[in-house]
């Protein structure tokens, strides 16, 4: 099966840019998605098709995606966006479709 | 507005059956591929099984053969039946809408939580 590997935790004093790796065997041939989760709620879509925003998403909030890495970027960072992260890809190469989320990285504002 | 409304969680001994719903409203379910997906407390995301607007569906192998999902179109709600219930099973249960044009879930419900012990 496909699996997803992030870092457990992501440290980022306000202000400053932080980046989260996604990695997968060539995701960068796969569409990537990014769920914002808090505690105690549900996950919300951050980021879709490796770099596309939701409509009421700051643009703070950025993607990209090649070769084996998939990358969410939360430049100025504010005390609101301490969460969960996860990514998340569809994967075909079973015999029959998956969803697949990563191990999910816990971004601390310092 | 998409609104996605979960029910049926609760406290159930180890072997026993549980079903969840999940009412929508501002869509239509058999329209769009609906999911659900789970996270064990203190853990990450899992998806759980998949129902696409043709009727197809797919599961998780954790699940497999367990779990049935399912719709009523008439009252535009999806289920999860869910039998042998282990300790394993225990967590929160999600409901998503699949997006039309791809394979993100930009719709979530609230959660209902599942715990399996006796």
């Amino acid at each position: 099966s496909y699996v997803l590997t992030q870092p457990p935790s992501v440290s980022v004093a306000p202000g400053q840019t932080a980046r989260i790796t996604c990695g997968g065997n060539n995701i960068g041939s796969k569409s990537v998605h990014w769920y914002q989760q808090k505690p105690g709620q549900a996950p919300v879509l951050v980021v879709y098709d490796d770099s596309d925003r939701p409509s009421g998403i700051p643009e703070r909030f950025s993607g990209s995606n090649s070769g084996n890495t998939a990358t969410l970027t939360i430049s100025r960072v504010e005390a609101g966006d301490e969460a969960d992260y996860y990514c998340q890809v569809w994967d075909s190469s079973s015999d029959h479709p998956l969803y697949v989320f990563g191990t999910g990285t816990k971004v601390t504002v310092l | 507005e998409v609104q996605l409304v979960e029910s049926g969680g609760g406290l159930v001994q180890p072997g026993g059956s549980l079903r969840l719903s999940c009412a929508a409203s501002g869509f239509t379910v058999s329209s769009n591929y609906m999911s659900w997906v789970r996270q064990a407390p203190g853990k990450g995301l899992e998806w759980v099984s998949v129902i696409y607007s043709g009727g197809s569906t797919y599961y998780a192998d954790s699940v497999k053969g367990r779990f049935t999902i399912s719709r009523d179109n008439s009252k535009n709600t999806l289920y999860l039946q869910m039998n042998s219930l282990r300790a394993e099973d225990t967590a929160v249960y999600y409901c998503a809408r699949g997006d039309s044009g791809g394979d993100c879930y930009p719709s979530w419900g609230q959660g209902t939580l599942v715990t399996v012990s006796s």
